[in-house]
């Protein structure tokens, strides 16, 4: 099974500062990667797809990048929206679809 | 508008079974294999498993925490997809998301989730 190692866990920052979240994945998947914002009590949102495409209607502060083993999103000016938790998906090999930990965004 | 409903959540005592049912419209729902994924509290998201389309024989893939007690089926004429979950352990308990991916990743894999339906395992 394909691991997929998240990091930070958690992030403190304010508004305005731009953040980055890393995924590893334990073997190469190429850019088989999704992103997803989920607020609390609130479905899953795709931001990313293939690593760096960007989701119809999410503002573009939002971008992503990597292949390979490693991949990053990255928000460029943090809004109040995005305090949330992040989650990396990959899909090159399945079953199992496996995510990362989480990383919860929290207001500094 | 693409929308993917949940429902059958509620309160069962351990050992006990239960169906899920997502309820979907907006899009072809033959086209599209089904996931199903849960969130214990306070935890991370987990995939449970998903149904394949038609040209795929409807064939289910499970993780191995579920495998042997939860089924997934569809009913492509409805476009609703089941999570039949039999012997339901306390750990268990989550909020259960279905989502849907495109086997033919025409716009990467998983665009579309519900909005959950709260199962709870307790006696």
């Amino acid at each position: 099974d394909i691991q997929m190692t998240q990091s930070p866990s958690s992030l403190s920052a304010s508004v305005g500062d731009r953040v980055t979240i890393t995924c590893r994945a334990s073997q190469d998947i190429r850019n088989d990667v999704e992103w997803f914002q989920q607020k609390p009590g609130k479905a899953p949102k795709r931001l990313i797809y293939e690593a760096s495409s960007l989701q119809s209607g999410v503002p573009s502060r939002f971008s992503g990048s990597g292949s390979g083993t490693e991949f990053t999103l990255t928000i460029s000016s943090l809004q109040p929206e995005d305090f949330a938790t992040y989650y990396c998906l990959q899909y090159y090999t399945f079953p199992p679809i496996t995510l990362g930990q989480g990383t919860r965004l929290e207001i500094k | 508008e693409v929308q993917l409903v949940e429902s059958g959540g509620g309160l069962v005592k351990p050992g006990r079974s239960l169906r899920l049912s997502c309820t979907t419209s907006g899009f072809i729902f033959g086209d599209y294999a089904m996931n199903w994924f849960r969130q214990a509290p306070g935890k991370g998201l987990e995939w449970v498993g998903f149904i394949r389309t038609k040209p795929y024989a409807w064939t289910t893939e499970f993780a191995a925490s579920v495998k042997g007690r939860f089924t997934i089926s569809r009913e492509d004429s409805k476009s609703i997809a089941y999570l039949q979950m039999n012997n339901l352990k306390t750990e268990d308990t989550a909020v259960y998301y279905c989502s849907r991916h495109d086997p033919k990743f025409r716009e990467g894999f998983m665009d579309v989730w519900g909005q959950g339906t709260t199962v709870t395992i307790s006696s």
